[in-house]
């Protein structure tokens, strides 16, 4: 049974690039969040998704950030207009429902220039 | 406020000894979890152990056990038997219904190294 799937595992993005993140929830999960953890720090989160729908997004910037986990494919966090400041590691993890275990994947790494 | 705290930036332990690592919580819920973590240099995230606070015995996962002291918001982790691939970062998380029981927050991390 695969774990939680991200790619690309490195990104690196010239500034005003668009990045876009894919993670792949485990096999019967259909709840995903987003985490960012920036150098030297924990994980914040940021977004809470189920199918077609975002739940929560108290953690995502205002603006240049945004997520989606269509019906069918991976769940995907955009980021438009990279800057410096956005180099961190994005992870996401999914549950198979909501207050249970969290699992995580492996992160993406973006470096913003 | 800090939800959770980890005071100990780095730690350094001789292999096969034991090392404790501290976490401490803010919450005014009675129920929610507590969870550990470890990231080793290659950056993934690896779930170590889990308590839940109505739980009446500490947590333990083979050479990893957690002491939970409720009174005051402990939730230490204790790694027996130190081996070389331990050394990483162990992070302490949180889940409460506050903060509608899905987000996890997380502390600064502790860096481990285990030296031969």
């Amino acid at each position: 049974n695969a774990g939680v799937m991200q790619n690309p595992r490195h990104l690196v993005r010239r500034r005003g690039q668009e990045a876009r993140l894919r993670c792949s929830p485990m096999k019967g999960h259909s709840h995903v969040y987003w985490y960012r953890q920036l150098p030297e720090e924990g994980l914040k989160f940021m977004v809470y998704l189920q199918k077609e729908n975002i739940i929560d997004e108290s953690g995502m910037p205002k603006e240049r950030f945004s997520a989606e986990f269509p019906k069918e494919g991976p769940s995907i966090l955009r980021i438009q207009q990279v800057v410096r400041g956005d180099s961190a590691a994005y992870f996401c993890a999914s549950s198979p429902g909501q207050g249970v275990e969290q699992y995580f994947g492996p992160g993406t790494r973006l470096t913003g220039t | 406020a800090q939800k959770i705290t980890q005071t100990q930036p780095g730690m350094f332990v001789q292999e096969k000894e034991a090392v404790t690592l501290d976490c401490t919580y803010d919450t005014s819920d009675q129920s929610y979890g507590l969870f550990w973590y470890k990231q080793p240099s290659s950056g993934e995230m690896i779930f170590l152990i889990y308590q839940g606070s109505y739980d009446e015995q500490n947590a333990t996962e083979g050479r990893y056990s957690l002491n939970f002291q409720k009174a005051r918001k402990s939730a230490n982790l204790v790694i027996s038997a130190s081996q070389l691939g331990d050394s990483a970062m162990y992070f302490c998380a949180m889940r409460e219904p506050s903060s509608n029981d899905y987000k996890l927050s997380f502390g600064a991390g502790t860096t481990v190294t285990v030296r031969a």
